[in-house]
């Protein structure tokens, strides 16, 4: 199966600054790439994905970018909030197997107001 | 819509003791599937379903049975509780996409086995 590495585990932030958290994964036959924010007592919910067919997807304050060659891929945000504290996780498919997603283990982000 | 809902949100178990995780959607997808969620572990899944009448092991299967009946609901069934089962429970269902697409999640359920 997938193998996928998220780092770092653990993320702060001034208000206003920048965040970026790195993913790599195992398999080069991947092309659907997730990122899911997970906040206190709740599920995970989508924020971003890309598929490999592009190398950047932008929506407002968030982008992810993707390095097929190398296999990895990375969450930006910019500008933090407070509200964008929370645990972050990327995940990829398993090629061959339905929809199921392999995650990384995570990255708790703290924004300092 | 509800989305995906799931329960019961808290249970406590005695080692051996058997119980069911409901989850249910309403999203007509065709995907559903279990993951177990442990600290510092990410999310692992435990079985999937691509649809009514079928279902497949995930990463860590053991000790878990899932049916699904229908396309709204994929039951979770520990069968002998034990306490390295202590864990939080997230159902999730996709529309069936080649390669991936969005999970819903549902809110979890956490589960205690003393």
């Amino acid at each position: 199966g997938e193998n996928v590495e998220q780092h770092p585990s653990t993320l702060s932030v001034q208000e206003g600054d920048s965040a970026v958290i790195k993913c790599t994964y195992s398999d080069s036959a991947s092309n659907y790439f997730p990122w899911y924010k997970q906040e206190l007592g709740k599920g995970p919910q989508l924020i971003i994905d890309i598929r490999s067919n592009v190398g950047e997807k932008k929506d407002q304050r968030i982008a992810v970018t993707l390095n097929k060659t190398a296999k990895h891929f990375s969450l930006h945000i910019t500008e933090t909030q407070p509200e964008d504290s929370a645990v972050y996780f990327c995940a990829a498919p398993e090629p061959a197997g339905a929809n199921n997603l392999f995650f990384g283990t995570g990255t708790r982000l703290t924004v300092i107001p | 819509n509800a989305g995906v809902t799931q329960t019961p949100k808290f249970q406590v178990l005695k080692t051996g003791q058997s119980m069911t995780l409901q989850c249910a959607q309403d999203m007509n997808h065709e995907y559903m599937s279990w993951y177990r969620q442990d600290p510092g572990m990410g999310l692992r899944l435990i079985h999937y379903s691509v649809g009514a009448g079928i279902t497949d092991q995930g990463e860590v299967p053991n000790g878990y049975n899932v049916s699904r009946s229908t396309t709204e609901d994929f039951p979770l069934r520990l069968l002998s509780a034990a306490p390295s089962q202590t864990s939080v429970y997230f159902c999730a269902s996709s529309f069936l996409l080649a390669g991936g697409n969005e999970q819903f999640f549902g809110p979890g359920t956490r589960l205690t086995v003393l």
